[in-house]
């Protein structure tokens, strides 16, 4: 059981808007940065979103990253076939004093 | 550029203490002020954070396993390492070492991952 929650699967079509979206606590989301990661099949996860929108270097546009109280939302537009993996969300968490992780969104572009 | 890349026994047996370590190349691991961290991810589920070290040597544990896990530095080897002791097959994932800078910035660097089996 995650501390964060987030639905375990969404889909779109090439070209397409998807949101997923991820759910905290006053102790985490409220009060602290949300980071998205990107794992590709049999890869490493992969920084996507920092500090709630902000975006690494190398990252494209067609990724924004959203906060707002107990929830995050990370948005994709123009969807592509490379877009298909999974996203975590990640935060700090007070209580805990320790950093949480959300179950994972798999991401199939139909 | 730097790297991270973890090294230990693919297999443990149960009730034995899992050994990694995370070499770190391409930079100083007493360099900056980073927090140097442990997360591993069971087959077909999700990340679960570890505990992390900072370079001044400040250490804080995941709750649910600070009883058995240990993470030390060592700045000579350029390395820090995860000790989890009395290990079951829960324990059996794919471990990741990771480098952040502070909580708004996350986990910009990790390695590649090295699969841990628990079984007799």
């Amino acid at each position: 059981q995650s501390v964060l929650t987030q639905a375990p699967s969404a889909s779109g079509t090439p070209g397409q808007r998807v949101t997923m979206s991820c759910f905290g606590s006053s102790s985490n989301i409220v009060s602290n940065a949300v980071n998205w990661y990107q794992q590709l099949p049999g890869t490493a996860p992969k920084l996507l979103i920092y500090s709630n929108n902000q975006r690494p270097s190398g990252v494209p546009d067609r990724f924004s990253g959203s906060k707002s109280g107990t929830s995050a939302s990370l948005a994709i537009s123009g969807l592509q076939s490379e877009d298909e993996a999974d996203y975590y969300c990640a935060t700090w968490d007070d209580s805990l004093n320790g950093w949480v992780f959300g179950g994972g969104t798999r991401l199939t572009v139909l | 550029q730097v790297q991270l890349q973890e090294s230990g026994p693919g297999l443990v047996k149960p009730s034995q203490t899992l050994s990694l370590t995370c070499t770190v190349s391409g930079g100083s691991i007493s360099s900056g002020s980073y927090y140097w961290s442990w997360i591993r991810q069971p087959a077909g589920k999700g990340l679960e954070w570890i505990g992390r070290i900072y370079t001044s040597g400040t250490i804080n544990y995941n709750p649910s396993l600070k009883s058995r896990v240990t993470i030390s530095l060592d700045t000579s080897k350029n390395q820090f390492s995860l000790k989890l002791s009395s290990v079951t097959a829960a324990d059996t994932a794919v471990y990741y070492c990771a480098r952040y800078y502070d909580i708004l910035t996350g986990f910009h660097l990790w390695g590649r991952g090295t699969l841990v089996t628990v079984s007799s």
